[in-house]
């Protein structure tokens, strides 16, 4: 089993404030990290798919960086909204056995914007 | 459309009950997988199928039974199920199933065994 961590395990946050968490994976064996939103009684929605150390991604005002040696992904709310209030969940793919998306998921990072 | 369905919402269900989860996706993907998630823990792998065959099985007990009658459906069948079995349990599918392929996940089944 992979230790995949994120923090904060919590997150509250005014409308317009900007925010970042992170998770933490292993560094050996890295071969793709993917970041997901999961609004409550919703589908977990994909945001992005890293592969490369440096990688940085960005979708409207939520951007990401990945560091693959030293095992860390930062996520970027710029200008929080009420709406962007969900579980950020990292998940880790692993450079060995089987070449099937095998996704290993942090127990994620709870957010809520308050207007 | 990158809509993952899954029926039913909610289920309950006894220990000797059999029941089965559905899933569905028109997406044209080739692989799909079921998670696990308990309670404050991170969503778990059980299975995956890949063009139809099962590829990953996580050291699922028999008591869960998964089946891809096509491309586009995958169902699991449940039978004996214990209290702790009791969890949600979501559906997503991918393209191909590569490991930098998106996968698209539904809402899920919040299954509880009595």
């Amino acid at each position: 089993i992979l230790n995949v961590e994120q923090s904060p395990q919590s997150l509250h946050v005014q409308e317009g404030d900007s925010t970042n968490f992170t998770c933490s994976f292993p560094s050996s064996n890295f071969y793709a990290l993917h970041w997901y939103r999961w609004e409550t009684a919703k589908s977990p929605e994909a945001l992005f798919v890293m592969t490369l150390n440096g990688d940085e991604k960005k979708k409207g005002r939520i951007s990401a960086t990945l560091n693959t040696k030293e095992g860390y992904s930062y996520l970027y709310i710029k200008g929080s909204q009420p709406e962007d209030s969900a579980t950020y969940l990292c998940a880790f793919i692993v450079d060995r056995g089987s070449t099937l998306g095998r996704l290993y998921f942090g127990r994620g990072t709870q957010l809520t914007v308050w207007p | 459309d990158t809509e993952v369905t899954q029926t039913p919402k909610h289920l309950v269900m006894g220990m000797t009950n059999k029941k089965s989860l559905k899933c569905e996706q028109h997406m044209g993907h080739r692989a799909m997988y079921w998670y696990k998630q308990k309670a404050k823990k991170p969503p778990e792998l059980m299975f995956v199928y890949s063009y139809e065959k099962l590829s990953i099985n996580e050291s699922v007990p028999s008591r869960f039974s998964p089946e891809c009658p096509n491309s586009s459906l995958l169902n699991l069948h449940l039978h004996a199920l214990q209290p702790e079995d009791s969890a949600l349990y979501l559906c997503a599918s991918s393209q191909l199933g590569l490991r930098t392929d998106t996968q698209y996940f539904g809402p899920g089944t919040r299954l509880t065994v009595l």
